[in-house]
């Protein structure tokens, strides 16, 4: 089975300053990639996704996320965060597990931006 | 619109009873997933179908039972035999294709009393 770590269960940051999150999985076979966003009290929102192709995704909202398969990270980046982007995030694998499509979530990230 | 429905969006209920959640889903997507969300453990799977009248056990699956019945509807029972029910309840479904991401209702909190 996979498993996806995001070792940072917080992340305060000033606002207009960089931010990365990191993620990193547990398998270099055939896996898709992505990246949600969760706030308070509601579902998950799709940022990006990694599919295949080039190793530099951008998503919504001025995300975007490298794959790198040597190192099996899929860390998140942003240059300047913005008070709105206060909230979880969750990197995500889906893989094949038997015939059936399995999809294994990180324990997420708590992103707070500072004023 | 489409989208992911989940019912009741808060749900109280007293400790040894059973309770249904719903999840209903207009997108004609053929996979759904039911996760449990507690603080600082993520999301984990607790049942998952990728096609109607079929379903697979996740990772927490003891305690929960579901039903496959129609395609857009996937159907949760926290049943009296799950020692700690009291969570956050997130439903998903996504197109068949191995590539294709989840889509997320907007969750069901249930608090065992």
């Amino acid at each position: 089975a996979q498993s996806v770590t995001q070792l940072d269960s917080q992340v305060p940051v000033f606002e207009e300053a960089p931010v990365e999150l990191r993620c990193n999985y547990s398998s270099s076979v055939s896996v898709y990639l992505f990246w949600y966003v969760q706030y308070p009290n509601q579902g998950l929102q799709l940022l990006l996704k990694y599919l295949s192709g080039s190793t530099l995704v951008k998503g919504i909202n001025g995300f975007e996320a490298e794959f790198n398969k040597s190192q099996t990270s899929f860390h998140l980046r942003k240059p300047s965060v913005h008070i709105s982007d206060t909230a979880e995030y969750f990197c995500a694998v889906r893989y094949n597990s038997g015939g059936y499509q399995k999809v294994t979530f990180g324990t997420g990230t708590k992103l707070q931006v500072i004023p | 619109d489409g989208g992911i429905t989940q019912s009741p969006k808060y749900l109280f209920r007293k400790e040894g009873q059973n309770v249904t959640l719903s999840c209903e889903q207009n997108l004609n997507h053929d996979a759904m997933y039911w996760y449990r969300q507690d603080p600082g453990q993520g999301l984990r799977l607790i049942y998952y179908s990728q096609i109607v009248n079929d379903f697979q056990k996740g990772d927490i699956a003891e305690g929960y039972s579901v039903s496959r019945e129609k395609k857009e509807s996937f159907p949760l029972t926290v049943t009296s035999a799950q020692k700690n029910p009291t969570a956050f309840y997130l439903c998903a479904s996504s197109p068949g294709l191995a590539s294709g991401e989840l889509f997320f209702g907007e969750g069901s909190r249930l608090t065992v009393l």
